[in-house]
């Protein structure tokens, strides 16, 4: 079975630190691609960052990076200088390639960003 | 205006009453879905389709079904609704293999 799992379904941190998210995954496909999808309260799903798994370089986009280590099967994100409206639900996910699109999510971490 | 409308965006219904839930988007792609979303659980997949010929159950398709209606156009169905069916469904739209996935602002569906 293919399967994400966020082991941190809270977490806080103060404005400006700096944070890490977690997220484990189980495929035995060797294509596939791994997304952070932000989920404000507005409920829009929002996506942070992309990362495709032959890629050995990590993905960064601004503030928020991720360490990626295909051999253990994790994907956690980083976020740098936290904000206020980083304050969110996140999803972590991943794509098997040729499989139709679909996308299969993890449980969910619920972030907050205290001033 | 956004590449994906979900309409309702929030909706009480009966139990055994049934309710659409309609999904339309702009971004010209062929591939939508239809999540269910569930606290501690995430978003599961429930159908997806590639074109108006083209539909595939997902993960929890039972109780469900769905029309594609055109390229744009892609509408989840309860045919008779139960408590457990209370959730938020995202419907969602993606380009290709490995490209990012739109979704809509959801719909928050409770079954009393």
């Amino acid at each position: 079975a293919q399967t994400v799992t966020q082991s941190q379904p809270e977490m806080s941190v103060q404005e400006a630190e700096t944070v890490t998210l977690s997220c484990t995954y189980d495929t035995s496909e060797n294509n596939y691609y791994l997304f952070w999808y932000k989920q404000p309260p507005s409920r829009q799903m929002i996506l942070v960052i992309r990362q495709e798994a032959y890629k050995q370089q990590n993905a960064t986009e601004n503030r928020f990076s991720v360490n990626f280590q295909k051999a253990a099967k994790s994907f956690s994100l980083k976020i740098s200088d936290s904000q206020l409206g980083d304050t969110a639900m996140y999803f972590c996910a991943f794509m098997i390639y040729n499989q139709g699109g679909k996308l299969i999510f993890g449980q969910g971490t619920e972030l907050s960003v205290k001033p | 205006d956004a590449d994906v409308t979900q309409t309702p965006r929030n909706r009480i219904t009966k139990t055994g009453k049934r309710i659409m839930l309609e999904c339309s988007q702009t971004k010209g792609h062929d591939r939508m879905y239809w999540y269910r979303q569930d606290p501690g659980l995430g978003l599961r997949l429930i159908y997806y389709s590639f074109d108006v010929k083209d539909i595939n159950k997902g993960e929890i398709s039972d109780g469900y079904s769905v029309s594609r209606q055109a390229q744009a156009k892609f509408s989840l169905s309860l045919e008779s609704a139960i408590p457990n069916q209370t959730a938020l469904y995202f419907c969602a739209t993606t380009g290709g293999h490995g490209t990012e996935a739109f979704f809509g602002q959801g719909t928050r569906l409770t079954v009393v």
